[in-house]
């Protein structure tokens, strides 16, 4: 069983449209990540979390990015307004002190 | 600055030959180094780690690396390959210590196919 849980696991949206990712750890966790991965290409990182506020961020991430972790529990990435580049496979991973980051299953997002 | 390469994009093999995926990487201090998996439709998975301590890493499924800083090399091996070890694989570098951020930095994954 993943240590980290995505839902959905595959989201098909019109561009414009806004999507949510949820993103599920299992125990409490310091740092948490959202990556992506676009169809053929390398992994990117996206975006850092840590005691509730983002670390760090590339330059992939946006204004129509955004992440929040509303509930103490979700950890969730929203993309404002989708555009047909958004497609890929988007991962979430926590992280404790000086251990490997475990990933999730991944969301695949297709814009159309 | 950290980088890594991993030298091949597919990588085919036999089933029950030996598997050997490379990997150099570049970098100012002593990295963390990993190999991920990434089978296909699933998410990553954590092969192995390399964290200073023996340079000769066992992971899972009967996979290895050995660091060789020497040759700034964390090559992938496994003796004899299985028909489930077909997947893209990962060679991931992070500098340490570790801070309050943690980025890594990520190989461009080598796809190993095994033929029957």
């Amino acid at each position: 069983e993943p240590e980290v849980t995505q839902t959905p696991s595959h989201q098909v949206t019109q561009m414009g449209q806004e999507v949510i990712l949820r993103c599920v750890p299992i125990s409490n966790h310091l740092y948490f990540y959202w990556y992506r991965q676009i169809l053929g290409q390398k992994v990117e990182f996206l975006v850092s979390f840590y005691n509730n506020e983002i670390s760090e961020k590339s330059e992939i991430f946006d204004d129509q990015f955004s992440v929040e972790r509303p509930d103490g529990s979700n950890f969730t990435l929203k993309i404002r307004s989708t555009k047909l580049e958004d497609s890929a496979m988007y991962f979430c991973a926590r992280q404790d002190s000086n251990s490997p980051l475990h990933f999730g299953n991944g969301t695949r997002l297709t814009v159309t | 600055a950290q980088s890594v390469t991993q030298l091949d994009s597919h990588v085919s093999v036999s089933e029950g030959t030996p598997v050997l995926l490379r990997c150099n990487y570049s970098s100012s201090y002593s990295p963390s180094l990993f190999w991920y998996v990434q089978h296909p439709n699933k998410g990553l998975q954590l092969l192995l780690k390399y964290t200073s301590a023996a340079t000769l890493v066992k992971g899972i499924n009967g996979f290895e690396a050995e660091f060789k800083k020497s040759e700034t090399s964390f090559h992938l091996t496994k003796p004899s390959a299985h028909m489930s070890d077909a997947a893209e694989y990962f060679c991931v570098v992070s500098p340490p210590p570790r801070d309050s951020n943690y980025q890594l930095i990520w190989g461009a994954g080598t796809k190993l196919i095994i033929k029957p």
